[in-house]
């Protein structure tokens, strides 16, 4: 089942702040998330287990609310480069990989 | 450069026709994951297979077949084509299929005409 995503886009300045959200109906193993520029194929930016735990890399991070099926990827201090398509992807029981609609994130000077 | 590769890059073909997509996986990497994408729309997953079994099928049609071989590489086949499986189609692989990260190849471009 394909995990929803929000907002569909977001649109920022240069150094301001971002969160994506992704919320699945069904027990999650884990959470992905990607980012996909314009005419580029996906890039993965982190995994998130079961555990809650939370993972950062320089100024994106993300969560991960196991029992309430919840991920959140926080951008902090957006640069130009973080603009594009974000997607989470979820694994459960089913041994495959779904993705939500995508966030397109925006970052202007 | 993720490793996966695929091929042909571009195909343009015509209604009722039969095309094949091929993909080879990052050295090492046991899972492949085939995805359908429409033009900016989202990642729909099709079909998945691990260490040359089917191992997750999505919203794959009949008309659409797939395998991965004992070397790994993965070969889609869509037959009957119809004007709406014009998309990009991407093919991941990841080394155990779950708990890993997926690498995209560049993608396929079908256009039917």
């Amino acid at each position: 089942q394909q995990p929803v995503q929000s907002p569909q886009a977001v649109i920022l300045r240069e150094g301001e702040d971002a969160v994506i959200n992704c919320s699945s109906s069904k027990a999650l193993y884990s959470v992905h998330w990607y980012r996909q520029k314009h005419g580029e194929a996906p890039v993965f930016l982190m995994i998130l287990l079961k555990g809650g735990e939370q993972k950062g890399h320089e100024k994106i991070s993300a969560s991960f609310n196991e029992k309430k099926q919840q991920s959140s990827l926080y951008l902090t201090a957006s640069q130009l480069s973080y603009s594009g398509t974000y997607f989470c992807g979820t694994e459960d029981n089913n041994n495959d990989m779904r993705f939500g609609a995508g966030t397109r994130l925006t970052v202007k000077p | 450069d993720s490793g996966v590769t695929q091929t042909p890059k571009h195909l343009i073909t015509a209604t009722g026709q039969r095309v094949t997509l091929r993909c080879s996986p990052r050295s090492g990497d046991l899972s492949v994951y085939w995805y359908q994408q429409s033009l900016d729309q989202g990642l729909q997953f099709l079909i998945q297979y691990y260490n040359g079994e089917e191992r997750a099928k999505g919203n794959i049609l009949e008309r659409f077949s797939a395998q991965q071989f004992p070397d790994l590489h993965s070969e889609l086949n869509l037959s009957s084509l119809e004007l709406g499986d014009s998309a990009l189609y991407f093919c991941a692989s990841s080394v155990q299929g779950r708990n890993s990260p997926l690498h995209f190849g560049n993608g396929t471009r079908l256009t039917v005409t």
